[in-house]
């Protein structure tokens, strides 16, 4: 079965430090991975998918397929960055997305 | 475009009553998902649909079920509703084909006393 793991339930770190939100998936076929962010009482939305290979806010994610994983990275966080980010899955076909539990970023000035 | 809403916002049900929580979506798109979001948990896969007339369940389906009568609402129904199913409810939308972003809703805070 597909899993998504996010080993740290909440990452907190100063502001101007890097950061780096783990993502571990299982899954035999080749999946699309996404990072949804949740802001504090907001909707769900797309940080970025592996497929697009862009930066947003100044986060990036790679997909190493050789370790399964899908790290979320960026150089220098910032206040605004605190919020709840899902690594997700997608198997191929429109199926539905699986997501791991969640890190709470906080982002200590 | 008000993309996807959900109704209503907020909810506080006794044990044992119904409710109905309607999602809509105004872009057209086949699939259409429920969620619970809980801490610690994550979000679960309720039920989802990928077109008009069809459903299907997802990881944790008992206690709720759904309809899809119109392509751009998806319902989803508590007949009995229990303090475990105290949650936010998203529910989301997807256009089909292709690497398309999955929009959510704002979500639904349900409490169930």
């Amino acid at each position: 079965a597909q899993r998504v793991t996010q080993p740290e339930k909440l990452l907190s770190v100063f502001k101007g430090a890097p950061v780096e939100l783990k993502c571990n998936y299982s899954y035999s076929g080749s999946p699309e991975l996404f990072w949804y962010v949740q802001y504090s009482r907001q909707r769900l939305q797309l940080l970025l998918r592996h497929i697009s290979r862009e930066s947003i806010k100044g986060f990036t994610a790679d997909l190493n397929k050789g370790e399964t994983s899908f790290h979320l990275k960026k150089p220098f966080a910032q206040e605004e960055d605190s919020a709840m980010y899902y690594c997700a899955l997608k198997r191929v076909g429109n199926t539905p997305l699986v997501f791991g539990k969640g890190t709470r970023l906080s982002v200590i000035a | 475009n008000a993309g996807v809403t959900q109704t209503p916002k907020f909810r506080v049900l006794k044990t044992g009553q119904s409710m109905t929580l309607l999602c809509a979506q105004d872009m057209n798109h086949e699939y259409m998902y429920w969620y619970r979001q809980d801490p610690g948990m994550g979000l679960r896969l309720i039920h989802y649909s990928v077109g008009e007339g069809t459903t299907a369940k997802g990881e944790v389906p008992d206690g709720y079920n759904v309809s899809r009568l119109k392509k751009q609402n998806f319902l989803l129904g508590l007949e009995s509703a229990a303090p475990s199913q105290t949650s936010v409810y998203f529910c989301a939308s997807l256009l089909a084909g292709g690497y398309n972003e999955q929009f959510f809703g704002p979500g639904t805070r349900l409490t169930v006393l």
